[in-house]
């Protein structure tokens, strides 16, 4: 089966760094993609890890490592535009399937 | 840049009636999937495919849905007797390759049962 494990809420500053964590156990893996969706709307891709390390795209960075099954994202000089819900998702090449976690709901504060 | 679009963007529709939900996937993508997430819970898989065939569908994927591409550019969800507990949004995705090839997502059909 698939677990896949990520805070409910999270609240950070305008302009500071929030690290948003991920645990999964899987049956199967092969990648971890991370999403943001804004309420009412679709995911949309922010990146891809699918060997251990560190993966940076500007702001956003996310991290992995596949044998303690632990993902973060990191977002940098938030912005209030980054209030969102952050999705980890484990992609499962035997079922050519996305699972989701729950979201991580964060919220930006001036 | 291209994206995938769903029609319609919402749906009411009264229990036990069939519904159609449509999406054009981005033109060279090969790779169909669709997700539902009910208000307040997570994306949930339904099914996938590929050629013209389901490759994996999940457990919510019971007899009463179906898929289908028509054309070279539709891709369909089809739930043949709506429930209650139908009332989801439903994403349309397509990726170009299998493997972990990143899926993009179309807008969603917010679809409400009655």
């Amino acid at each position: 089966g698939q677990n896949i494990d990520q805070p409910t809420e999270m609240t950070a500053t305008e302009g500071a760094i929030v690290q948003i964590n991920c645990t999964y156990q899987t049956s199967g893996f092969n990648g971890l993609f991370w999403y943001q969706q804004h309420a009412g709307e679709a995911p949309t891709f922010l990146s891809y890890n699918v060997l251990d390390g560190l993966e940076e795209k500007g702001r956003f960075s996310s991290f992995l490592s596949r044998s303690k099954g632990y993902s973060y994202l990191l977002l940098k000089e938030l912005q209030m535009k980054d209030s969102a819900s952050y999705l980890c998702a484990v992609f499962n090449n035997a079922g050519n399937m996305l699972t989701f976690g729950g979201g991580t709901r964060l919220m930006v504060k001036p | 840049e291209p994206e995938v679009t769903q029609t319609p963007s919402h749906q009411v529709t009264q229990m036990g009636q069939e519904v159609i939900l449509r999406c054009v996937p981005i033109s060279n993508h090969l790779y169909f999937y669709w997700y539902r997430q009910i208000l307040g819970q997570k994306v949930e898989f339904l099914v996938s495919f590929y050629n013209n065939e389901i490759s994996e569908k999940s457990e919510i994927f019971d007899d009463q849905f179906s898929v289908e591409r028509p054309d070279g550019s539709n891709f369909t969800l089809k739930i043949r007797s709506t429930k209650l507990e139908d009332s989801a949004m439903y994403f349309c995705a397509s990726s170009d390759a299998a493997g972990a090839e990143t899926q993009y997502f179309g807008p969603g059909t917010r679809l409400l049962v009655l």
